[in-house]
């Protein structure tokens, strides 16, 4: 199985809202709602901000949901702060025993 | 808090053997299944295998599958990751993660160890 497609970047400004597409097959994603997305500062470690579709742990900003739709699931920043800026990862677990990641999105705000 | 800390990585000639460790701390160990999940420099994301929270099932990546090992010590709260028959393209920061439910999500991460594999 190939990675998940991903945009390699993305960008808006400040206070508006971006979404970024995470696209696979239906092997890819299964009958399941197991998708999650991880945000990665420069330097660190990957951080979970939304799971299981559009789920989000505690302390996570409600700025941040989750959607998908047939093979394509989707991360919405809104309301977007300086902070954001980092690079962003969905992940599928189509119950094959196998973990894919998409390749990754970079997010500038402007 | 959920603590975890890796070590053991370093520079290693191909062919040649590493085993990474993690400690958990801030959690029942035994009661959380384990990932590694890889990250090649200026590269995405790669997960690498995982093992259930009593060791009875592991599965791995096609890259590392017959290579690595994963395994855990519950009375140590450590994770292993065994690396055999290195090669260059293994080389990574190496992240041990946990996981959460029938979805594999992974809540909490380590800083990540680095892998160079060079002659």
């Amino acid at each position: 199985q190939s990675a998940l497609t991903q945009p390699p970047s993305a960008s808006a400004s400040p206070g508006q809202s971006v979404t970024i597409s995470c696209t696979g097959t239906s092997s890819d994603f299964g009958a399941y709602n197991y998708v999650s997305w991880y945000q990665q500062h420069p330097g660190k470690a990957p951080k979970l901000i939304i799971y299981e579709v559009n789920k989000r742990p505690s302390g996570v900003p409600d700025r941040f949901s989750g959607s998908k739709s047939g093979n394509t699931a989707s991360l919405t920043v809104s309301g977007l702060q300086a902070e954001d800026e980092a690079d962003y990862y969905c992940s599928s677990n189509a119950g094959s025993n196998n973990v894919l990641f998409g390749g990754g999105t970079k997010l500038t705000v402007l | 808090q959920v603590q975890l800390v890796e070590s053991g990585g370093g520079v290693v000639q191909p062919g040649r053997s590493l085993r990474l460790s993690c400690v958990a701390s801030g959690l029942t160990f035994r009661n959380y299944g384990m990932h590694w999940v890889r990250q090649a420099p200026g590269k995405g994301l790669e997960w690498v295998a995982i093992i259930w929270y009593d060791g009875s099932n592991k599965y791995y990546a096609d890259s590392v599958k017959g290579r690595f090992t994963i395994s855990k010590d519950n009375s140590k709260n450590t994770l292993y990751l065994q690396m055999d028959s290195l090669r260059v393209e293994d080389t990574a920061m190496y992240f041990c993660t946990t996981s959460r439910g029938s979805s594999w999500y992974k809540d909490h991460w380590g800083q990540g160890t680095l892998v160079t594999v060079s002659s």
